[in-house]
């Protein structure tokens, strides 16, 4: 009964190629995100998904897309991929709005370990 | 200039030590101040979160906003093997958006 879960864990695949990662929450949140975290460990917000709108789309390149069939899902699709897409990428949900944890409180899956060759 | 600064470290312990974890921030809109801890390839975990200034405390682990300094931190009691990690800070506004802004973490080891 794991909360956010996260599909595959680990990619590796050649540049130019397009894949895609999916996400799930069993939390019954309103609000998804994805996350990059690079080598140095920083997690740099991309996209944020409150019941299957988009509400933040960070800087990146338009290469990665997100789509969100329903609340509880939120899959990301990176077309061309290139060597600087490797990273880590995280999945998060939250509560919005504020229930009794508040929405300052974000639940991370397991990440996917991105690796261009 | 990135909004919120965090050293990176590493930092490297002896097991029973205290622990003192910083982060800076530019922002003054921000009001929710969490830290997150991360285990080696695994995802960030909430450890506490603190509204405005003060001190919050929960067992081994207290977090301490001083607003008019822009400064957090997070204090670790009798250190322990387990605690070996990354610990992020974060931070979010007033009301809360959707955007948490974090620090890029630091690496923490507790030698036993």
């Amino acid at each position: 009964d794991t909360a956010v879960s996260q599909t595959p864990k680990y990619l590796v695949t050649q540049m130019g190629n397009d894949k895609s990662i999916k996400c799930e929450q069993n939390l019954g949140h309103d609000t998804m995100y994805w996350y990059k975290q690079d080598s140095k460990k920083f997690l740099k917000i991309m996209f944020s998904y409150n019941n299957k709108e988009l509400i933040i789309n960070e800087t990146v390149p338009n290469r990665f897309s997100p789509k969100s069939p329903d609340k509880a899902h939120l899959n990301l699709h990176i077309n061309s991929l290139e060597l600087g897409d490797s990273a880590v990428y995280f999945c998060a949900s939250s509560q919005d709005p504020p229930g009794t944890s508040g929405a300052y409180e974000q639940y991370f899956g397991p990440g996917t370990r991105l690796t261009v060759t | 200039q990135k909004e919120v600064e965090q050293d990176p470290g590493p930092l490297s312990v002896p097991e029973g030590a205290i622990v003192s974890l910083n982060c800076t921030y530019s922002n003054s809109a921000f009001q929710y101040f969490m830290w997150y801890r991360q285990y080696s390839r695994k995802g960030p975990e909430l450890l506490m979160y603190t509204y405005s200034s003060g001190n919050k405390e929960d067992g081994r682990f207290t977090a301490q906003v001083d607003k008019s300094s822009k400064y957090i931190s997070l204090f670790i009691r009798d250190s322990q093997p387990s605690d070996s990690a990354t610990y992020l800070c974060a931070m979010n506004l007033e009301p809360p958006g959707n955007q948490f802004y974090f620090g890029t973490g630091t690496s923490l080891t507790v030698i036993p």
